[in-house]
Order: structure tokens, then C-alpha cells, then sequence
């Protein structure tokens, strides 16, 4: 399986959107609804903010947001905050039993 | 609430074996698909294995298939990593994850702390 792939780095200054994006085939972003997103600050464990596309896991703020169009996944974070500065995964079912990550965009709140 | 603790990581030699426990409370284990996902050193994240709430149906990264083996026992809530002829680029943080669904690999909704396995002679 191949990983998906995410910019390397994306930024944005307090207040400001910004979304990073998750390209994959149509054999697993494109055909399943299965993508979910995950934040993780350095050594600590990941942490699930979308799954299903769009949905948010209790205890998200709904400045996290999920969509796909086609064999892309996107996910935008609204009214950016000092402490969503962090490392972004997208990850997809990729069918067959196999799940696949991205590999990973750092967030910089200027 | 979910609580989700492994074990068993450590500085191993290659070519030899190591098995990884993850303890669960706080949740029906036996409801929830479970995971490993790795993470090497200053890289991203791997899923490598995972299995049905029932551990009925096992599947692998092609990364990983022959070499590891997953497992649950439901009565200790507890699920395991059996990891063989370790190589150096099995050097990593292995966590273990719950799947949002009772199969997968869906969507991971709780991880462990993590676990270091670093394979070096």
C-alpha cells in the first residue's frame, strides 16, 4: 500500500483558516468513507479529530472539519489556535483489510 | 474512563523475537476492533496490524506479514503483538489503538502511551 500524501507543512496566523489536504487513489480515499484525521504533539499518542469524512469524535470543537472530493480528503481548521500546533495524519481504509496513513503535514500557528 | 497501556518494548538484538501486550479497562474490549500503529523515529505513522472484536479475522501491513503476529485474549482484555526475526527498521514506538468499529481498520479513537522497540546488536 502506498501512503497518502500530504503537504509537508502547511501555516496560518491566530483566527485564520487553513486546511490540509490528503490525496490518495480510488481504491482508498476515492472509494470508502472511511478517512479519518489525527493530531499529535510531540511524544505524545495521536489523537482522532474526523473520522467518517466529516464526523467529529465527542469532544472536538467544531472548528475541525472533514470533506472529500473524489480521491482527495481535506481537513480545515477554523479560528486557528496557538495550541493546534502540531503534526496532522490523514489515514484511509484501502480496502482488503489494509489501512494507510499519510505522511504527516506540521502545522505552524504564526 | 479508556485506558489503554502496553508493554513488553525494550532494546532487542536482530533476528530475535519480542512480544508486545496492551492492557484495556474501561470499555467492553470484546465490542471494539484493536490495532498496532508504529511510528519510527522522528517519522510518521504505520498501521501494522489489527483484528476483529472477536479475533476471528486477522490482517497485516505487507510490511509486516509472516513476521508478526496479533492476538487478543477477551477474558484479560488484553491484546498482543508477536513480533520475530526483528530487524533494525522495526525500531519504533509501537501503539496500540481501538478501532472506532467492532471490525476494521477503520478509525482509531483511543491510543496507548506507546511502547519503544529498538532492535540493535
Amino acid at each position: 500500500q502506498s501512503a497518502l500524501t500530504q503537504p509537508p507543512s502547511a501555516s496560518g496566523s491566530p483566527g485564520q483558516s487553513v486546511t490540509i489536504s490528503c490525496t490518495g487513489t480510488s481504491s482508498d480515499v476515492g472509494g470508502h468513507n472511511y478517512v479519518s484525521w489525527y493530531r499529535q504533539y510531540p511524544g505524545k499518542a495521536p489523537k482522532l479529530m474526523i473520522y467518517d469524512v466529516t464526523k467529529r469524535p465527542s469532544g472536538v470543537p467544531d472548528r475541525f472539519s472533514g470533506s472529500k472530493s473524489g480521491n482527495t480528503a481535506s481537513l480545515t481548521v477554523s479560528g486557528l489556535q496557538a495550541d493546534d500546533e502540531a503534526d496532522y495524519y490523514c489515514s484511509s481504509y484501502a480496502g482488503s483489510n489494509n489501512l494507510v496513513f499519510g505522511g504527516g503535514t506540521k502545522l505552524t500557528v504564526l | 474512563q479508556v485506558q489503554l497501556v502496553e508493554s513488553g518494548g525494550g532494546v532487542v538484538q536482530p533476528g530475535r523475537s519480542l512480544r508486545l501486550s496492551c492492557a484495556a479497562s474501561g470499555f467492553t474490549f470484546s465490542s471494539h476492533g484493536m490495532h498496532w500503529v508504529r511510528q519510527a523515529p522522528g517519522k510518521g505513522l504505520e498501521w501494522v496490524a489489527g483484528l476483529w472484536f472477536d479475533g476471528t479475522n486477522k490482517y497485516y501491513a505487507d510490511s509486516v506479514k509472516g513476521r508478526f503476529t496479533i492476538s487478543r485474549d477477551n477474558s484479560k482484555n488484553t491484546l498482543y503483538l508477536q513480533i520475530n526475526s526483528l530487524r533494525a527498521e522495526d525500531t519504533a514506538v509501537f501503539y496500540c489503538a481501538r478501532d472506532v468499529y467492532s471490525y476494521g481498520p477503520y478509525h482509531f479513537d483511543h491510543w496507548g502511551q506507546g511502547t519503544l522497540v529498538t532492535v540493535s546488536s
